[in-house]
């Protein structure tokens, strides 16, 4: 089992519509969980990080946390074209480590 | 000032060869994280320096790969005897205190690595 798994996808919504991501991680003691989104042939950029249990939203974004079923997701609301990327899932695996270890990817095309 | 920046951004060699990438984080960013990219992956995780010193670097995959942080701030990432399975984006990245745990990691715009 791998420690941060996504769906792959590729995961197609119409504009306008709300999409969905999701990631599971192996390690049921690990605290810090990011999204980073990346556009093609560009570096990961930070579009939200959650530590706690339940929702945060930022703007159109909100994830969500459950550790209990060791859990995180993003949705998109509104979804744009300018939002086709993949999406990076990352969690700080563990109590201590400083690296992230990063899912697969989603990737996202929402289209016109 | 600004983002981690990392130079070359692109990079041919041919296999057998020595290469050398450099980052060069944020400003006051005390954590310098290097990681690699294949294509249709996630970044995997190399090494992780605190300060001048490899805190971790148990992610490099042979002792070809190396990397130093001489003072601190820049660091170079050194491949020896270059193989065509090491063709990656190579990713830098830094982070405020490197403490882990609620920290964000910041991302320069890699180096592509291409070994022929």
């Amino acid at each position: 089992q791998k420690e941060v798994e996504q769906n792959s996808g590729p995961l197609s919504v119409p504009e306008g519509a709300i999409a969905s991501l999701n990631c599971t991680y192996s390690d049921r003691v690990s605290q810090s969980f990011f999204w980073y989104r990346q556009y093609s042939g560009k570096s990961p950029e930070l579009i939200m990080s959650i530590y706690s249990n339940g929702d945060k939203e930022d703007g159109r974004f909100t994830a969500q946390l459950n550790k209990a079923s060791q859990y995180v997701s993003l949705l998109i609301r509104d979804s744009q074209p300018s939002d086709s990327a993949t999406y990076l899932c990352a969690v700080n695996i563990g109590l201590s480590a400083r690296q992230l270890t990063f899912g697969s990817g989603t990737q996202l095309t929402v289209l016109p | 000032g600004a983002g981690v920046s990392q130079t070359p951004s692109n990079k041919v060699t041919e296999k057998g060869k020595y290469v050398e990438l450099r980052c060069d984080p944020i400003s006051g960013h005390t954590a310098l994280y290097w990681y690699r990219q294949s294509l249709g992956q996630g970044p995997e995780f190399l090494i992780y320096f605190q300060g001048t010193g490899a805190a971790d670097d148990s992610g490099l995959p042979n002792d070809r790969f190396f990397a130093v942080r001489p003072e601190g701030s820049v660091s170079t990432l050194k491949i020896q005897r270059t193989e065509r399975g090491d063709s990656a984006v190579y990713l830098c990245a830094s982070s405020l205190r490197g403490l882990g745990y609620q920290e964000t990691q910041y991302f320069g715009p890699g180096t592509r690595l291409l070994v022929l």
